[in-house]
């Protein structure tokens, strides 16, 4: 399967625990980017990261959220100290590098997060 | 502040019938224009794009049309399919900063036998 992996595909979380998800880009690809999806709403942009790099970290909340797309392996988004509004479907993408301005994200399944 | 619009949350069309969804942007920067398709519990998939140079794009039984002056975009599917019900999101782009995309809120597409 060479499409943008995600997992844990569910997740479960009391208040106050840390929630880690992970993504693996397509091949070849090294551009990065989280979303979030609260019930009924479109995504949200969070952040936009290439290797060893954010990029764009501005639809990312203040506190207790981060990410990073190491020079190796998956790029995590971390949320620490969870509240049940982080409960949402965070979905990942990826898109190649060097193909200009105009390049299509694509996306993985998606980590549904759900906070007791 | 909702910079992407699609206001119709729902729409039901007949099998072998014209689809059409639109979408409402108000930011005069975004320059490229995305449709993805949702089935539940998985990820968006991309079906066509549009750049602001263009007005028509099509691919096969998709055409996305663009009218820049009243920051519109469509996208017709014909004919229908009972394999595009689904949720369809419009998505915009400014390419002149950082690749993010602006969702809109979703069209639930019922095509129905």
């Amino acid at each position: 399967n060479a499409g943008v992996m995600q997992n844990p595909r569910h997740l479960v979380r009391r208040r106050g625990q840390e929630a880690r998800l992970r993504c693996s880009p397509m091949k070849g690809h090294s551009h990065v980017y989280w979303y979030r999806q609260l019930p009924e709403e479109g995504l949200k942009f969070m952040v936009y990261l290439q290797k060893e790099n954010i990029i764009d970290e501005s639809g990312m909340p203040k506190e207790r959220f981060s990410a990073e797309f190491p020079k190796e392996g998956p790029s995590i988004l971390r949320i620490q100290q969870v509240v049940r509004g982080d409960s949402a479907a965070y979905f990942c993408a990826s898109s190649p590098p060097g193909l200009g301005n105009y390049n299509e994200q694509f996306f993985g399944p998606g980590t549904r997060l759900t906070v007791l | 502040d909702q910079q992407v619009k699609q206001n119709s949350p729902s729409l039901s069309v007949q099998e072998g019938r014209i689809s059409i969804l639109n979408c409402d942007y108000t930011n005069s920067m975004f320059d490229y224009f995305l449709w993805y398709k949702k089935y539940p519990a998985e990820g968006p998939t991309f079906l066509i794009s549009i750049s602001s140079i263009k007005d028509k794009n099509e691919d096969g039984r998709f055409t996305v049309f663009l009218n820049k002056s009243a920051k519109h975009l469509s996208l017709h599917i014909v004919p229908s399919q009972p394999g595009d019900s689904a949720v369809y999101f419009c998505a915009a782009e400014n390419t002149g900063t950082a690749s993010k995309l602006t969702f809109g809120t979703g069209t639930r597409l019922q095509v129905t036998l």
